[in-house]
């Protein structure tokens, strides 16, 4: 499958601030990555999916102008959670999904946000 | 999205029992998907079955799919502490080969062999 890397593992930031989350897909061209959240001991919910060149699609119940997504070019998307506050603290993680070494999808190795 | 039921929600068995989890999921799907995750960690894909396949083995992994029930297990054989994690179903609803949807996640089973 792919290769994604996620950057950073963890972070903490202080309440208000904003935190810039990196997905890079290292050995495969992506037109198309995904963001999950994840809370503790639950699982993973689809945020967004971020599309190359244009805007991200938000999945409902989930702020556009919270959570900011770039993907300038196919192997880059960013997620920036503005003026963070303490509820925002979870897992956050990115997915590629990959069609031409058959079909799969591969996940960074996330990132935990902690907002004080 | 229709996010899928699991169960159990947590299983604890000896090192070398089998282990069976099962996943249930609300529409119609392309295909299931069963990944595993270590504490905090991210996710590790174990193993993929499309619609229209009923069984899937790899290694010590075997996984059903029941399209008329909207189910899939997921069972480990001759578990080890190593398989300690939590264990999630994934299905994807659309794949029209012109582009990706998200996955949709269980709740997760976690699971824990005691050595």
């Amino acid at each position: 499958g792919a290769v994604v890397s996620q950057h950073p593992s963890w972070v903490i930031c202080k309440s208000g601030t904003s935190v810039k989350i990196e997905c890079r897909s290292l050995d495969f061209q992506a037109t198309t990555m995904f963001w999950y959240r994840q809370f503790p001991k639950q699982s993973l919910m689809l945020m967004a999916t971020s599309n190359e060149g244009s805007k991200a699609t938000y999945e409902q119940g989930v702020e556009k102008d919270k959570f900011l997504i770039n993907h300038a070019s196919l192997t880059l998307s960013t997620l920036t959670v503005t003026s963070a506050h303490p509820e925002d603290s979870s897992f956050y993680i990115c997915s590629v999904s990959y069609r031409d070494r058959g079909y799969g999808y591969t996940f960074g190795s996330g990132t935990r946000l902690t907002v004080v | 999205s229709q996010q899928g039921e699991e169960d159990p929600q947590a299983l604890s068995i000896q090192e070398g029992e089998n282990a069976t989890m099962n996943c249930s999921y609300k529409t119609s799907i392309n295909n299931l998907q069963w990944y595993r995750q270590n504490s905090g960690r991210g996710l590790v894909h174990l193993i993929l079955i499309r619609s229209n396949e009923r069984e899937k083995h790899s290694g010590r992994l075997r996984v059903t799919l029941d399209t008329s029930k909207k189910s899939s297990s997921l069972l480990i054989t001759a578990s080890r502490a190593a398989d300690t994690a939590s264990y999630f179903c994934a299905t994807d609803f659309q794949y029209s080969g012109g582009g990706a949807d998200g996955l949709t996640f269980g709740k997760g089973t976690h699971l824990i062999i005691q050595p």
